[in-house]
């Protein structure tokens, strides 16, 4: 079956202009998952979603930074007023639930580069 | 607050060889380790899981080592194959449901 996408694949932007990323996880997924990598660094936590809710939005690094999903389905992370210490790559992920044995696919990324 | 280290940015490997990749971690609350692959333009692909009761988890060439009194996992890979050259993060979850916390990642390079 189809895995998780996201989109834009790239993303290049001018600072202080807004962004919004789009993530589809693989359906029937009740958990999903932000991240973001920036350069030379490890995959760092952003927020997850159980449904539609999100119980933790504590990884968020600014309130710049907010994150919706609608049903058990499709989730858009935007970045408001963007900063050059936004640029990575943000990964989304989903997993079945929020089981800790459950795997957590993950899809190709959103690279973000803020001139 | 760097809770999961991989100090060896790198590591380059013959084709049939073993490769040892290590991890450290300082987060006593963590009790679930996952190892994910990764190529390039792409996301990363979950490789091997240990619990925190086990010390050693086994899947055809891939095994993970758990030192709990260390804080310390290893993933050896043996047989190496030129297919295994990617990036190798190591992640551990603890008590916050959902949340993986990753390594900075090892590049894996198998020389034919």
């Amino acid at each position: 079956g189809a895995g998780v996408s996201q989109s834009p694949s790239n993303k290049v932007t001018e600072k202080g202009k807004d962004v919004e990323l789009r993530c589809d996880p693989i359906s029937g997924h009740t958990a999903l998952y932000w991240y973001r990598q920036r350069l030379g660094q490890g995959l760092e936590f952003l927020i997850y979603f159980q449904g539609n809710s999100a119980p933790d939005k504590s990884g968020l690094p600014s309130d710049r930074f907010s994150a919706e999903r609608t049903g058990e389905s499709v989730s858009t992370l935007t970045i408001q007023r963007t900063q050059q210490e936004d640029s990575a790559v943000y990964l989304c992920a989903s997993s079945p639930t929020l089981v800790s044995t459950d795997t957590q696919y993950f899809g190709p990324g959103t690279r973000l580069t803020v001139l | 607050d760097q809770q999961v280290k991989q100090n060896s940015p790198s590591l380059s490997v013959q084709e049939g060889r073993i490769s040892i990749l290590n991890c450290d971690y300082t987060n006593s609350m963590f009790d679930y380790f996952l190892w994910y692959k990764k190529y390039p333009a792409e996301g990363p692909t979950f490789l091997i899981s240990i619990s925190s009761i086990k010390d050693k988890n086994e899947d055809g060439r891939f095994t993970v080592f758990l030192n709990k009194s260390a804080k310390h996992l290893s993933l050896h890979i043996v047989p190496s194959q030129p297919g295994d050259s990617a990036v190798y993060f190591c992640a551990a979850m603890g008590t916050s449901y959902g949340k993986l916390t990753f390594g900075q990642g090892t590049i894996l390079t198998v020389h034919p």
